[in-house]
């Protein structure tokens, strides 16, 4: 199994910080990357998929990069809608999500 | 407009079962996979089982094989959980998901709300 490894767990910031996500995969997934976001007692919501490509009505200061096993999720402005749990998920075999990082007002 | 209603949630006792249903609107059912996910109380997200466009093809994740089956129900535009031999670790939310493109390995575009399965005694 593919194991994907989120950093960091938790995040501590304020609005309009630049916030840096990154995700490690243990093998190569080339760029099957996903990026959700969830609020508490809601769905997760796919903000990029392709590991770059932002879905239709998500605010351009998220984006995706990255390739093979490493992957970094940026927010250029933390907005107060987005404090929030991401969690990045490879689809290259089968599924598998990181274990989250929850940002948090500092 | 797309939407995916999950229903058949709610307390069971261990080993006992459940069967979750997701009942799917919006797009054309027969094209997609589809799949479900399940996150444990304040914990993150576990994918658990896909089944293919037509529904003659599954996955399970480990931690469900030869206890949980996926299915499919094109006719009923329905995607199906029988859930068996329950333990508390499978205490949980249970998501219905859809592929963007249908592909059977694809990112969630859309996600039901989820449904609560208690196992307890």
């Amino acid at each position: 199994d593919i194991q994907m490894t989120q950093s960091p767990s938790t995040l501590s910031a304020s609005v309009g910080d630049r916030v840096t996500i990154t995700c490690r995969a243990s093998q190569s997934i080339s760029t099957w990357l996903a990026w959700y976001q969830q609020k508490p007692g809601k769905a997760p919501k796919l903000l990029i998929s392709k590991a770059s490509s932002l879905e239709s009505g998500v605010p351009s200061r998220f984006s995706g990069s990255g390739s093979g096993t490493e992957f970094t999720l940026v927010i250029s402005s933390l907005q107060p809608d987005d404090f929030a749990t991401y969690y990045c998920q490879q689809y290259s075999s089968y599924y598998m999500f990181g274990q989250g990082t929850k940002v948090e007002v500092k | 407009e797309v939407q995916l209603v999950e229903s058949g949630g709610g307390l069971v006792q261990p080993g006992g079962s459940l069967r979750l249903s997701c009942a799917a609107s919006g797009f054309t059912f027969s094209s997609f996979a589809m799949s479900w996910v399940r996150q444990a109380p304040g914990k993150g997200l576990e994918w658990i089982a896909s089944v293919s466009d037509r529904g003659r093809g599954t996955d399970h994740a480990n931690s469900v094989r030869g206890r949980f089956t996926i299915s499919k129900d094109t006719s009923k535009n329905t995607v199906f959980l029988q859930m068996n031999s329950l333990r508390g670790e499978d205490t949980a939310i249970y998501y219905c998901a859809k592929p963007q493109h249908g592909y059977h390995l694809d990112a969630f575009d859309t996600w039901g709300q989820g449904t609560m399965v208690t196992v307890s005694s």
